[in-house]
């Protein structure tokens, strides 16, 4: 079956310190990969994707690799500031023919608080 | 602007009142969803459906249901409204292409007394 899993939480960095969640994945098939990122008191919104294998996602300063030997999505930012405080979801999409195409599956979220 | 709408926001109520909560797209997108989110166990997909009069369980949908009358709307209902209910709850949606991203609105924070 499908599933992520990700590095639990909470993660605490100082202002320009550098960024590294974990994310790894279990997949029937070639899923897309997604990072999500929930602020406080609002939804989710897409910060990067990736379609398929070595495809590198990347927006605001974070990147992440489609790593299909490792089955890993781990996301990276060289030099975090304090509004990138929030919670981090990486997810998969199914791509599998069937009920479960494009359903997401998403990792359990990684709190990161950033500081001055 | 193209977005997710969800109502209402926040609600407080009583256990077996029942309730529904709207949500609607202005993006024409066929896939829609609901999921909740509960502290330590991420986002669980309630429902979603695929496209007008199609929809299908995920993995929590005991003592929920949905309709999915019209391509815009996907409302959730509870019927029997019970404690384990209370939780954040998000709809979603995206176009046809499973390699789209889904489209989040900004969430009801569900209390059930």
């Amino acid at each position: 079956g499908n599933s992520v899993t990700q590095m639990e939480g909470p993660v605490t960095l100082s202002e320009e310190a550098f960024l590294t969640i974990n994310c790894t994945y279990t997949a029937t098939g070639y899923p897309s990969l997604f990072w999500y990122v929930q602020y406080p008191g609002e939804g989710l919104q897409l910060l990067l994707k990736a379609t398929k294998a070595d495809d590198k996602g990347s927006n605001k300063g974070f990147e992440a690799t489609y790593r299909k030997e490792t089955t890993s999505f781990h996301l990276e930012k060289g030099s975090v500031q304090v509004s990138d405080s929030a919670v981090y979801f990486c997810a998969l999409s199914d791509h599998n023919r069937g009920s479960t195409l494009g359903r997401l599956y998403f990792g359990r979220g990684t709190q990161l608080t950033v500081w001055p | 602007e193209a977005q997710v709408t969800q109502n209402p926001r926040y609600l407080i109520t009583v256990t077996g009142k029942k309730l529904t909560v709207t949500c609607s797209q202005n993006m024409n997108h066929e896939y829609m969803s609901w999921y909740r989110q509960d502290p330590g166990l991420g986002l669980r997909q309630i429902y979603y459906s695929m496209n007008v009069e199609v929809t299908d369980k995920g993995d929590v949908p005991e003592g929920y249901k949905v309709s999915r009358k019209e391509k815009r709307n996907f409302p959730l209902i509870l019927e029997s409204p019970s404690p384990n209910q209370t939780s954040l709850y998000f709809c979603a949606s995206r176009p046809d292409s499973p390699n789209q991203p889904q489209h989040f609105g900004d969430g009801t924070r569900l209390s059930i007394l």
